[in-house]
C-alpha cells in the first residue's frame, strides 16, 4: 500500500545530541514537508521541498536541517542548536501542482532530556 | 502572512448531537483541507475541498472561497469523533497554513 512512513515512532535523546528523523514515501509525490506540533497547538512548518536536491525554510527552521537526495526520502535532523526540541514531528507529502492535497505520516514523538 | 482562525476552540457534545466547525482565512488560499487528529496523533484527511460542498457519511464540508471560509458539519456524533479538527489552506507557494484547531470531545 502507498503511504508515508516515519520512523521511529518514539525517540529519546540526551540534550546536546543531534538526532535524525526518517520520512519515506512511496506515493511518487514531488513535494515533502516537515511540521512540528507542540502539545495543544497547531502545526508549524519547519522545511519543505518541491523537488530533489532543493528545499526551503519554513517558519521555524532554526536548529533544524534537511536533505532531499532522493524523491522518496526527506530526513530531518534536529541539531543541538534547537533550543526546545521536544515535540511531535509530522512529515507530509503532496503531488506537484497547486491543486494537490496534503498527506501525512503517523509522526515521531521526540523527547530530549 | 495569512492567518487561519478556527472556531470554536473547544467543543463538548453528547453522543448523537450535531455540530458545525468553522474555519476563516484572512486572505485567499488555493486549496483547503480538513483533517482529524485522533488521540494517537494521526492526522486523517477528511476533505479536500477548495470550493463547494462534499459529503462523506456523517461528515460534510462546505467552502465558500470568495468569502474565505469553510464549514465542517458533523452529524449524529460518536465518541470516535473525539480529537482535534484542523483546517489548512495553501498560499501561492507550496506552503500550507494550518489553523489552531477545534478540540472536540464527544461524551457517551
Amino acid at each position: 500500500d502507498g503511504g508515508i512512513t516515519q520512523s521511529p515512532k518514539y525517540l529519546f535523546r540526551k540534550e546536546g545530541q543531534n538526532v535524525t528523523l526518517s520520512c519515506e514515501q512511496n506515493l511518487n509525490h514531488d513535494a515533502m514537508y516537515w511540521y512540528r506540533q507542540d502539545p495543544g497547538q497547531g502545526l508549524r512548518l519547519i522545511y519543505y521541498s518541491q523537488i530533489v536536491n532543493d528545499f526551503q525554510k519554513g517558519d521555524i527552521a532554526e536548529g533544524y536541517s534537511v536533505s532531499r537526495e532522493k524523491k522518496e526520502s526527506f530526513p530531518l535532523t534536529v541539531t543541538s542548536a534547537q533550543k526546545n526540541p521536544t515535540a511531535f514531528y509530522l512529515c507530509a507529502s503532496s503531488i506537484e501542482g497547486l491543486t494537490a492535497p496534503l498527506h501525512f505520516g503517523n509522526g515521531t514523538r521526540l523527547t530530549v532530556t | 502572512g495569512i492567518q487561519v482562525e478556527q472556531s470554536p476552540p473547544d467543543l463538548i457534545l453528547q453522543e448523537g448531537a450535531n455540530s458545525t466547525l468553522r474555519c476563516n482565512f484572512s486572505d485567499s488560499v488555493n486549496n483547503l483541507q480538513w483533517f482529524h487528529q485522533n488521540p494517537w496523533g494521526q492526522l486523517i484527511n477528511l476533505f479536500y475541498i477548495p470550493s463547494g460542498t462534499k459529503q462523506n457519511g456523517r461528515l460534510s464540508a462546505t467552502t465558500v472561497a470568495t468569502e474565505r471560509y469553510s464549514l465542517l458539519y458533523i452529524s449524529s456524533s460518536q465518541t470516535t469523533d473525539s480529537g482535534v479538527y484542523f483546517c489548512a489552506g495553501r498560499t501561492g507557494t507550496y506552503k500550507y497554513i494550518f489553523g489552531t484547531g477545534t478540540r472536540l470531545k464527544v461524551l457517551a
